[in-house]
């Protein structure tokens, strides 16, 4: 079956530092893969997506690249805020529609 | 457009007592998810519909759990008799089949007593 794997957190963070969330996957056929992100309490939003191989999804200055070699789909930002503090949630689909599969999701923590 | 909206925001009942969660998908989407939220468990999806007919209620927990969706602007996730364990945030989510993404709601977030 399909399954997404993503680091654990918190990831805790400086202003202005790099941040790299590893997300990798095992799926059949050939999965859309999602980023989404949640603010505390509220509900999830749609950071980024990438539907095929090679794709690089791109938001809010947040990239990730869809790698089929490596099935993985690592989210990156060059220059946190406070205000991106929220937890990331790693996703794919294999449908033309229907069930999502998500990761854990990983909590990121930015300090001042 | 408003998104997809929940009601209520939160819930407290005590444990026996009959719940009832509420969703109005975004217009015009086709599809309806139910997502059950807990520390413990991460996200779980619980139900889904299309056109109204569910789909996989593969995800829902057991008897006590029942969902419907009468029209394509309104489901509910029905939790009877509610138990301590239930305890968590439910997320109804919506989408359009031609676009593949979700759009969440904000969230309903229950406690049984």
């Amino acid at each position: 079956g399909n399954s997404v794997t993503q680091m654990e957190g918190p990831v805790t963070l400086s202003e202005e530092a790099f941040l790299t969330i590893n997300c990798t996957y095992t799926a059949t056929g050939y999965p859309s893969l999602f980023w989404y992100v949640q603010y505390p309490g509220e509900g999830l939003q749609l950071l980024l997506k990438a539907t095929k191989a090679d794709d690089k999804g791109s938001n809010k200055g947040f990239e990730a690249t869809y790698r089929k070699e490596t099935t993985s789909f690592h989210l990156e930002k060059g220059s946190v805020q406070v205000s991106d503090s929220a937890v990331y949630f790693c996703a794919l689909t294999t449908d033309s529609w229907g069930k999502f599969q998500f990761g854990a999701g990983t909590q990121v923590v930015v300090t001042p | 457009d408003a998104g997809v909206i929940q009601s209520p925001r939160h819930e407290v009942t005590e444990m026996g007592q009959e719940v009832t969660l509420r969703c109005k998908p975004i217009s015009g989407h086709d599809y309806l998810f139910w997502y059950r939220q807990t520390m413990m468990r991460g996200l779980e999806l619980l139900i889904y519909f299309n056109n109204n007919v569910p789909i996989d209620d593969s995800g829902m927990p057991e008897d006590r759990f029942s969902a419907k969706m009468p029209n394509a602007s309104f489901s509910t996730l029905k939790i009877q008799p509610s138990e301590p364990r239930d305890s968590a945030v439910y997320f109804c989510a919506s989408g359009l089949s031609s676009y593949n993404e979700q759009f969440f709601g904000p969230g309903t977030r229950l406690t049984v007593l």
